[in-house]
């Protein structure tokens, strides 16, 4: 069964620093999303993506994160510069054409130190 | 605004009896309903769903929820749970027409006693 798939599992980084997390959605898929998990707190929607553009985004989307489909399969979310309150797990979900439902990756844990 | 409570943070059932998990939500469109399942280290895996037609609808691993649009709930029920259903549970709403962005509750933690 086709899944999504997401690199690194485990990403740590300083305070300051760039960070690309990278996800490959499923093949045939159309429509991509990033969300994110602080520790203890409700997973909360960051972008969605259709058609190399940004289709919709949240407030906590600012001028620091940046998506991209660099290519015909990986969908990347940039941080520019990390904050200690970035750390989180980022999951990366895709959708197809016709259906409604997102199918998730496992998503990666960042920890900023 | 549109919001999803699930009020149960943490629910204790012993193997073999039944479940039930609440939901609530508050969405001015017409939803689409979700129950997403989260082991620990794991992704979020799709449960069910629910967006028109029968209520009641079957998911996988034996759950299914109920639409109840008057008390708009979304419970998630199964008769009978095993070990390895301990888990975090996700109840999520969206709407065709915000490009189907998630909008998630806390999540409600199942331990099951043996």
């Amino acid at each position: 069964e086709p899944e999504v798939t997401q690199t690194p599992s485990h990403q740590v980084t300083q305070m300051g620093q760039e960070v690309i997390l990278r996800c490959v959605p499923i093949s045939n898929h159309l429509y991509f999303y990033w969300y994110r998990q602080i520790l203890g707190q409700k997973v909360e929607f960051l972008v969605s993506f259709y058609n190399n553009e940004i289709s919709e985004k949240s407030e906590i989307f600012d001028d620091q994160f940046s998506v991209e489909r660099p290519d015909g399969s990986n969908f990347t979310l940039k941080i520019r510069s990390t904050k200690l309150e970035d750390s989180a797990m980022y999951f990366c979900a895709s959708r197809g054409q016709i259906t409604d439902t997102q199918y998730f990756g496992p998503g990666t844990r960042l920890t900023v130190l | 605004a549109q919001s999803v409570t699930q009020p149960d943070i943490h629910i204790t059932v012993s193997e073999g009896a039944s479940l039930e998990l609440r939901c609530n939500y508050s969405y001015g469109a017409t939803p689409y309903l979700f129950w997403y399942v989260q082991s620990p280290g794991q992704g979020l895996q799709l449960l069910l769903k629910y967006f028109s037609g029968d209520t009641l609808v079957q998911g996988i691993k034996g759950f299914e929820a109920e639409f109840k649009r008057s008390q708009s709930s979304f419970n998630l029920r199964k008769p009978s749970v095993h070990w390895s259903d301990a888990a975090e549970y996700f109840c999520a709403v969206g709407a065709r027409d915000s490009n189907y962005q998630l909008i998630w509750g806390a999540g409600t933690k199942l331990i099951i006693k043996p």
